[in-house]
């Protein structure tokens, strides 16, 4: 079983909708929780970045944590053709050396 | 001028080949990765350094080898390329205590 699993989509929606992208995890340890966009021929890019359980919104996006559950999502309001791209969870925990990936779900939001 | 910077952006080359991938960052930062991203299999650490003096093994580190040359500079050579290393290629950056990672805009590798 991966540490990490996201759904690779495709995902497509029409411009303005709510997009909500998720990954699980089965390591409880995990505390560290990120999101990273990535573009075509570009590497990743963080967008957002929340430590344990909760919610982080910036902008027209909203991160949340579910510990309990082991689940993560990105919510973005207003989805603009510019939004676009892979979309790759990736978490970590307290002393780890690096972070474990999901595979990515790829969006696309239609004009 | 981009933070993290790869060279080649593209290469193609043969089995047997010798090639190193290189990295330089102007972030200032402590932590090198080196990350080989698959269809399928999202990014998987290959290497990782934390000062010029250390290095060590990510998860599939078997048939690659790296360098750190100087706080700003780490390379990846591949000894003797394979089919099967044919992927794209990110080096990351990041500071102690700061769990993101900063990324390349990736080395694109094929292997034939």
């Amino acid at each position: 079983q991966k540490e990490v699993e996201q759904d690779p989509g495709p995902l497509s929606v029409p411009e303005g909708a709510i997009v909500s992208l998720n990954c699980t995890y089965s390591n409880s340890a995990f505390q560290y929780f990120m999101w990273y966009r990535q573009y075509s021929r570009k590497g990743p890019e963080l967008l957002m970045y929340t430590y344990s359980s909760g919610n982080k919104e910036d902008g027209r996006f909203t991160a949340q944590v579910d510990k309990s559950s082991k689940y993560i999502s990105l919510f973005i309001r207003d989805s603009q053709p510019s939004d676009s791209a892979t979309y790759l969870c990736a978490m970590s925990r307290t002393g780890a050396n690096n972070l474990f990936f999901g595979t990515g779900t790829r969006l696309t939001v239609i004009p | 001028d981009a933070d993290v910077t790869q060279t080649p952006r593209n290469r193609i080359t043969k089995t047997g080949k010798r090639i190193m991938l290189e990295c330089s960052q102007t972030k200032g930062h402590d932590r090198m990765y080196w990350y080989r991203q698959d269809p399928g299999l999202g990014l998987r650490l290959i290497y990782y350094s934390f000062d010029v003096k250390d290095i060590n093994k990510g998860e599939i580190s078997d048939g690659y080898s790296v360098s750190r040359q100087a706080q700003a500079k780490f390379s990846l050579s591949l000894e003797s390329a394979i089919p099967n290393q044919t992927a794209l290629y990110f080096c990351a950056t990041g500071s102690a205590g700061e769990q993101p990672q900063h990324f390349g805009d990736g080395t694109r590798l094929s292997i034939l």
